[in-house]
């Protein structure tokens, strides 16, 4: 069936250092959305890419959307100890109507 | 505005006993899911309802009901909980299904003894 995977499941960085999480669908989407979940909360969306080789920007984070629109990837630049959650990928079910979500990958930020 | 709204917070059951999850919504969406959210799993998709009097099974549906009487309810039954339920419930809505941004509740812990 449809998958959602994603890579790291786990990073721990030191603040100022790089992170990149990938998320890679086993079909071509017609988006990908990512969100942000704080530990003990819920996941808040960050952005929609729908556009083949598409890159956003918002502030420290750069999201990409690949050209064959079925692998994307969030990179932060400089982290920051708010940065600190577990960071999902998702993308449309078959159906249209829900998403299908990576596993995550949690970002551990130390000072 | 609310957005979504989701209760209880936590709580405690024991096995065989029976409940309801609540989620309300008060943006108009017509597209509302269910999630569960386990350790290493990600968020799992249990029911999903594209209007009222519509639902449809998602990828982990068994030992879950749904219904949809209204737009902006979509509660979520555990006719006879087990331990493989204990888990983080997660509602979600969104104008456009999948094509827009989903908006969750604060999600209910719920524990299975």
């Amino acid at each position: 069936g449809q998958q959602v995977m994603q890579i790291p499941q786990y990073q721990h960085v030191q603040e100022g250092e790089d992170f990149t999480t990938y998320c890679n669908s086993s079909t071509t989407l017609s988006n990908i959305q990512w969100y942000k979940q704080r530990p003990g909360g819920h996941p808040v969306f960050l952005i929609q890419l729908v556009k083949s080789g598409e890159v956003k920007k918002q502030k420290r984070l750069t999201f990409q959307f690949g050209e064959a629109k079925k692998n994307s990837s969030l990179h932060i630049t400089a982290t920051q100890t708010t940065d600190v959650g577990t960071y999902f990928c998702a993308g449309p079910r078959n159906s249209g109507y829900a998403l299908n979500f990576g596993k995550g990958t949690s970002l551990l930020v130390t000072p | 505005n609310a957005g979504v709204t989701q209760t209880p917070k936590f709580q405690v059951l024991k096995t065989g006993q029976s409940m309801t999850l609540q989620c309300a919504q008060d943006m108009n969406h017509e597209y509302m899911s269910w999630y569960r959210q386990d350790p290493g799993m990600g968020l799992r998709l249990i029911h999903y309802s594209v209007g009222a009097g519509i639902t449809d099974q998602g990828e982990v549906p068994n030992g879950y009901n749904v219904s949809r009487s209204t737009t902006e309810d979509f509660p979520l039954r555990l006719l006879s909980a087990a331990p493989s339920q204990t888990s983080v419930y997660f509602c979600a809505s969104s104008y456009d299904g999948s094509n827009t941004e989903a908006f969750f509740g604060q999600g209910t812990r719920l524990t299975v003894v």
